[in-house]
């Protein structure tokens, strides 16, 4: 299979715990992104990569939050001390710079904090 | 700042019926525009993407138009079946390339 993965698909913890998810990305693409999804919403941008570097971060991203993207291939999301608003499917997507513009979308992590 | 809204928030009709579900966007400085299907608990299925320059596209039973000036698009579904119940997303990219989503249009179908 070659479109973008996500691991773990499901994950359960309690308050305050850290976790952190993995987002593999389709191999050509060399633009990797990070959306956040709460029930009855949209997704809704959180951060994104060109290669490594992590060239933008929405104020949706607070200091708890960290996302690294080390060789310019797979990237994590690491949540800090979790908190029961942080319940949410996590999408990753990935793409390449420039036209046609199309993001191609991983399967989601569905994170309960309880 | 980006805008996309979807219209009705949800939808039930009778199985066979064809049926048209709205977005508007406020921004009309996008490179594309998507609708995603999304089931429940579930990721997001890419349904069709129009270009800016383009007008429309055809999927099977799927048609989605764009109209960039006034800031709408329509996806319109033929001879709908029980299978079609899910949510379907519109979402634009803009030229900073972030997608915004709308937050989507909940269909049921009866059988």
């Amino acid at each position: 299979d070659t479109g973008v993965s996500q691991d773990p698909r499901h994950k359960i913890t309690k308050r305050g715990q850290n976790v952190t998810f993995r987002c593999d990305p389709i191999s050509e693409h060399n633009r990797l992104y990070w959306y956040r999804q709460t029930l009855g919403q949209g997704p809704e941008f959180l951060t994104y990569f060109q290669n490594e570097a992590q060239l933008e971060k929405s104020r949706l991203l607070s200091d708890r939050f960290s996302a690294e993207r080390p060789k310019g291939s797979f990237s994590t999301l690491e949540i800090q001390r979790t908190e029961q608003g942080d319940s949410a499917m996590y999408l990753c997507a990935s793409s390449f710079q420039g036209a046609p513009y199309e993001q191609y979308f991983g399967p989601g992590t569905r994170l309960t904090v309880t | 700042k980006q805008e996309v809204t979807q219209i009705p928030a949800a939808l039930s009709v009778p199985e066979g019926e064809n049926l048209v579900l709205n977005c508007s966007f406020t921004d009309s400085a996008i490179y594309n525009l998507q609708w995603f299907r999304q089931d429940p608990g579930k990721g997001l299925t890419s349904l069709l993407l129009i270009q800016s320059s383009q007008r429309e596209q055809t999927s099977g039973r799927l048609n989605a138009s764009l109209d960039k000036s006034s800031g709408r698009s329509t996806l319109y579904i033929a001879a709908s079946q029980p299978g079609d119940s899910a949510t379907y997303l519109c979402a634009v990219t803009n030229r900073d390339d972030k997608i915004i989503f709308g937050k989507g249009t909940r269909l049921h179908i009866l059988p």
